[in-house]
């Protein structure tokens, strides 16, 4: 069936270092890749996301990167602040079905100050 | 900007009793979803619905639970008989269409407690 894993499931960086989170799909007609950042008991928000005819994407300090062949894409950080502490999910959208996300099992990042 | 809104925010209910978790999705939207996310888990998918029928669901979406959208506005998951692994909190979202919106945006959540 549909999966994404997500790595690692716990990260933790120095203010200002980079955090990298990496994540695997396994329905190769995947095909929209948004990536969530939950705070303690508050909703998913889109931070980024990237189409599968894109191979990186850049906003400021984050940036997706999408590798199809592979099935890889990966969320990088830089310059990381405290506030960028939380718990990040990537997903995968289906191009089958309803359009549906499969979600990672999350990464928790900790900016160390 | 606007929100998808749910309530209640949080509920606690008894074991075997019936809970409705109400949800209002952004108004030009098309699509919408139920997930679910157990404390410290991932997200997980429930159920899709489109044009007043459910379009897809999952294996956790079994018979105690149903979805409406009973009038306009509103977009409700029916959990008939709760059970105590039914705590979780539920998402409701939405996205606008097929051809024009990748994103589903998420309410706030409804945080149900089954003791």
């Amino acid at each position: 069936g549909e999966n994404v894993e997500q790595h690692p499931s716990t990260l933790s960086v120095q203010e200002g270092d980079s955090a990298v989170i990496k994540c695997t799909y396994s329905d190769s007609a995947s095909n929209y890749f948004p990536w969530y950042k939950q705070e303690l008991g508050k909703r998913p928000q889109l931070i980024i996301n990237i189409r599968s005819n894109v191979g990186e994407k850049k906003d400021q300090r984050i940036a997706v990167t999408l590798n199809k062949t592979a099935k890889h894409f990966s969320l990088h950080i830089t310059e990381t602040q405290p506030e960028d502490s939380a718990v990040y999910f990537c997903a995968a959208r289906s191009r089958s079905g309803t359009y549906k996300y499969i979600f990672g099992t999350g990464t928790r990042l900790k900016v160390l100050a | 900007e606007p929100e998808v809104t749910q309530t209640p925010s949080h509920q606690v209910t008894q074991m075997g009793q019936e809970v409705i978790l109400r949800c209002v999705p952004i108004s030009n939207h098309l699509y919408f979803y139920w997930y679910r996310q157990i404390l410290g888990q991932k997200v997980e998918f429930l159920v899709s619905f489109y044009n007043n029928e459910i379009s897809e669901k999952s294996e956790i979406f079994d018979d105690q639970f149903s979805v409406e959208r009973p009038d306009g506005s509103n977009f409700t998951l029916k959990i008939r008989s709760t059970k105590l692994e039914d705590s979780a909190m539920y998402f409701c979202a939405s996205r606008v269409g097929l051809s024009s919106g990748n994103t589903i945006y998420f309410g706030e959540g409804s945080w149900l407690t089954v003791v």
